[in-house]
């Protein structure tokens, strides 16, 4: 029972560097989302994706780019990282149906130094 | 705009007593939902409860029950026989049929259970 799996659980990153957070799920869910965890704030939407090669902005989308090209692959990416994006990172996909929740991956630590 | 809002930042609850979690949501959107999850200290999120505004009864799964007044647009979640293990963040979400059914989430309270 994988569901939602995240890559990488913890990353490290210098100001300035890239990276790319991988989801993947196998529950052959349509909707598929990121969201940022910081303390008090609770989680806040940064991009979501409705299928395969569509992609669109959250709430918090700034610094931060993503890419479905399958239908199981949702990444995220951030081109040159700041230490205001130090967070946990959440992925979290879902079936078309409406009173279904959101199925989460384990988050992924990052922190830019 | 829709709004969760989740005024107790911590609650304190003995073993085997019940606790009631405050979540008020503001929506114009006649149609929406309402999670709860919660938050153990390893990280995950997990699903507990859900119930959609036409619901005629409250959500009830095993301990937890949702106690829904849609009138005062609250959705508070109600913890019977409390558990050591029931000690986590618990979050509040609302989605809504606007903006491709995005869930809006408070900013969560932190439950302790106490022996």
């Amino acid at each position: 029972n994988a569901g939602v799996t995240q890559t990488p659980k913890f990353r490290v990153l210098k100001t300035g560097q890239s990276m790319t957070l991988l989801c993947a799920q196998d529950m052959n869910h349509e909707y598929m989302y990121w969201y940022r965890q910081d303390p008090g704030m609770g989680l806040r939407l940064i991009h979501y994706s409705v299928g395969e090669g569509t992609t669109a902005k959250g709430e918090v989308p700034d610094g931060y780019n993503v890419s479905r090209l399958k239908k199981q692959n949702f990444l995220l990416g951030l081109e040159s990282a700041a230490p205001s994006q130090t967070s946990v990172y959440f992925c979290a996909s879902r079936v078309d149906i409406s009173n279904q929740p959101q199925h989460f991956g384990d988050g992924t630590r990052l922190s830019i130094l | 705009a829709q709004k969760i809002t989740q005024t107790q930042p911590g609650m304190f609850v003995q073993e085997k007593e019940a606790v009631t979690l405050d979540c008020t949501y503001d929506t114009s959107d006649p149609s929406y939902g309402l999670f709860w999850y919660k938050q153990p200290s390893s990280g995950e999120m997990i699903f507990l409860i859900y119930q959609g505004s036409y619901d005629q009864q409250n959500a009830t799964e095993g301990r937890y029950s949702l106690n829904f007044q849609k009138a005062r647009k609250s959705a508070n979640l109600v913890i019977s026989a409390s558990q050591l293990g029931d000690s986590a963040m618990y979050f509040c979400a609302m989605r809504t049929n606007t903006g491709f059914q995005k869930l809006v989430f408070g900013t969560g309270t932190r439950l302790l259970v106490s022996p």
